[in-house]
């Protein structure tokens, strides 16, 4: 059984650049949300993705999208970086339908924002 | 406001020394309250789920416990591979996986 593996484990942005970060769910989870998890601080919901399409979103602005691929991949994208986007974004991958909030974490992407 | 917090924020311990952790809760329509373990460097890896008041669930040293308000997580005889981040988060009604996290108890066995 193949867990959820994120990439890249680090990058350097600067300010005003665009990221995406990938990630590939757990074999035969078909949900994956994604977490922002700034240093000393808990993870905050950004959105997740079930058939290809956004179901459900936090208090994240636009700038922030992703896309599930049919394979159930995963990609966030963060346009126009701030300094405050620094931070540990993690991936999550579950199965639609299965237990509430039993979800199988990546070991995430650390990025910092120069 | 939807509110998680978790107390202590940091804890040492000698190894065989037990205690509790403590995550208080005030959220609209509680779904479960889940329990997860962080290492450093690593994404949480899942512990618990708890529904209901009353509920309680073990695994090795570790237990967890669900009131109204607040749910603990007991930790018997910890050994410093129990070292870890503990964190408490909310499942609301909006959506099953919309976790709402408490910043977490950093957790210190001492051999």
């Amino acid at each position: 059984e193949t867990g959820v593996t994120q990439s890249p484990t680090h990058l350097i942005k600067t300010r005003g650049q665009q990221v995406t970060l990938r990630c590939s769910s757990q074999s035969g989870h078909n949900t994956v949300s994604w977490y922002q998890q700034a240093l000393g601080q808990g993870p905050q919901f950004i959105f997740q993705y079930y058939r290809e399409e956004e179901n459900g979103r936090g208090n994240f602005p636009p700038r922030f999208s992703g896309l599930q691929f049919p394979n159930y991949s995963s990609e966030l994208n963060v346009n126009a970086l701030e300094l405050d986007d620094s931070a540990l974004y993690l991936c999550a991958s579950s199965i639609a339908g299965g237990p509430t909030g039993e979800l199988f974490f990546g070991e995430g992407s650390r990025l910092t924002v120069l | 406001e939807d509110q998680v917090t978790q107390s202590p924020e940091a804890l040492r311990l000698q190894e065989g020394e037990s205690s509790s952790l403590n995550c208080s809760y005030t959220v609209s329509g509680l779904r479960g309250l889940f329990w997860y373990r962080q290492d450093p460097g690593k994404g949480p890896e899942f512990l618990f789920t708890l529904y209901s008041a009353g509920e309680e669930k073990e695994k090795e040293r570790l237990k967890a416990t669900l009131t109204k308000k607040e749910s603990f997580l007991h930790i018997t005889a910890p050994k410093p591979e129990d070292s870890a981040t503990y964190l408490c988060a909310v499942s609301i009604e909006t959506g099953a996986n919309n976790l709402f996290f408490g910043t977490g108890t950093r957790l210190t066995v001492i051999p």
